[in-house]
């Protein structure tokens, strides 16, 4: 089936720590996938994309690469900031009109 | 360059009210649109979505219903509100070149009394 599958949270770093948020896929084909990430009180925001295979999204800071082999689309950033605390989702198109959402995985970065 | 309008932004009902939220997408034609709702702290539940005017598709039976008047508006509604319909409420559109990626609005914040 189709479903996208990310590391529980919360995640909770100090300042200019690494990031890593694990994201896994099941699928079919070959899906787009993508990072969101939502602030308090926001809407999701689309962080960093990746079409096809070996093809890296970066944005901010962020990048993630698509895995084919290990069928994964890991988030990772080389020095959080505070103002990176919020939530972020992996998700995968279906090749239809439906988008396959994580469940979140909730990031606290400390002073 | 597309934007994304919902209202309101926050809503406050009693048990039993009805309910109409709204979405306009500006800046692009014939987009598929989307509702979701999201619970305090859990991830994105597809309500409804919609590829044309008039043409909804519906995810969750459940005490919503979904319209499409215009080709840019999409509306989200309840004859009666129950306490579990409280919650995050978020349209979307998706761009139909490259990723396919969706977009967000803003968001309601729903709460029923």
């Amino acid at each position: 089936g189709n479903s996208v599958t990310q590391m529980e949270g919360p995640v909770t770093l100090s300042e200019e720590a690494f990031l890593t948020i694990n994201c896994t896929y099941t699928a079919t084909g070959y899906p787009s996938l993508f990072w969101y990430v939502q602030y308090p009180g926001e809407g999701l925001q689309l962080l960093l994309k990746a079409t096809k295979a070996d093809d890296k999204g970066s944005n901010k800071g962020f990048e993630a690469t698509y895995r084919k082999e290990t069928t994964s689309f890991h988030l990772e950033k080389g020095s959080v900031q505070v103002s990176d605390s919020a939530v972020y989702f992996c998700a995968r198109s279906t090749g239809g009109f439906k988008t396959i959402f994580g469940a979140g995985t909730r990031l606290f970065v400390k002073a | 360059s597309q934007t994304i309008h919902q209202w309101p932004a926050t809503l406050v009902q009693p048990v039993g009210s009805p309910l109409s939220l709204e979405c306009t997408v500006e800046g692009t034609s014939n987009p598929n649109l989307y509702w979701y709702r999201q619970a305090a702290g859990r991830g994105l539940q597809l309500l409804f979505y919609s590829v044309g005017i008039g043409q909804i598709s519906s995810e969750v039976p459940q005490n919503l219903s979904a319209s499409r008047p215009q080709d840019r508006q999409f509306i989200l509604s309840s004859k009666k509100l129950l306490l579990s319909d409280s919650g995050f409420y978020l349209c979307a559109w998706r761009s139909e070149r490259g990723a396919n990626e969706q977009y967000f609005g803003p968001g309601t914040r729903l709460t029923v009394t």
